[in-house]
């Protein structure tokens, strides 16, 4: 049983431009949560999202970050037109139901330049 | 807006001997989760705790909580450096009809000296 799918594993991006996180949940799981974490941080809360619908973005900033979770596919995280302060490991995590146990991917690092 | 303190941030200690890390939150929560983080990886969860007094353990680690005084312990005991490690804290405060996301402690960086 694969666990929670992120990728890439790393992405580098210059200034200005899209960067797209990718995660795949647990099999079974259709809930999926989003988390910032900066360097010697905390993980951050984003977004929680089920298929096709966002149940919580309060975490989310409000220009430039957008999250989806279609009813087919992964549930992607876009960052638009980056800058520097993305720069941050985005994990995400999947569940079973809501407020269960929750099990994070590896985590995508993003680099912007 | 919920608040997640966890001390120390840093602890360095020898092997063989025990410490707690502390974790204290603001507002009433029962569900609380230890997590663990080695440099560059995801997080293992380690211990789930769902009631007030709850006690876990695994290995040299044992977690308790304390939903009155909003506390959660994560003990160790005779350490190795195998368990060098960064160690978070998370409350979730979901209710099922709003916030279901996890809110973190900075995390404890915990070095163990041989």
């Amino acid at each position: 049983n694969a666990g929670v799918m992120q990728n890439p594993r790393h992405l580098v991006r210059r200034r200005g431009q899209e960067a797209r996180l990718r995660c795949s949940p647990m099999k079974g799981h259709s809930h999926v949560y989003w988390y910032r974490q900066l360097p010697e941080e905390g993980l951050k809360f984003m977004v929680y999202l089920q298929k096709e619908n966002i149940i919580d973005e309060s975490g989310m900033p409000k220009e430039r970050f957008s999250a989806e979770f279609p009813k087919e596919g992964p549930s992607i995280l876009r960052i638009q037109q980056v800058v520097r302060g993305d720069s941050a490991a985005y994990f995400c995590a999947s569940s079973r139901q809501g407020r269960t146990e929750a099990f994070f991917g590896q985590g995508t690092r993003l680099t912007v330049v | 807006e919920l608040k997640v303190e966890q001390n120390p941030l840093f602890l360095s200690m020898q092997e063989g001997k025990n410490y707690t890390i502390y974790c204290n939150y603001s507002t009433t929560s029962d569900r609380l989760y230890w997590y663990r983080q080695d440099p560059g990886k995801s997080l293992e969860s380690l211990f789930v705790l769902l009631s007030n007094g709850a006690v876990k353990q695994e290995g040299r680690l044992m977690a308790s909580l304390d939903t009155k005084a909003r506390l959660s312990t994560l003990h160790i005991t005779a350490a190795v450096h195998d368990l060098s490690a960064t160690y978070f804290c998370a409350v979730d405060m979901g209710s099922g009809g709003g916030a279901d996301g996890l809110t973190f402690g900075k995390g404890t960086h915990l070095i163990i000296q041989p």
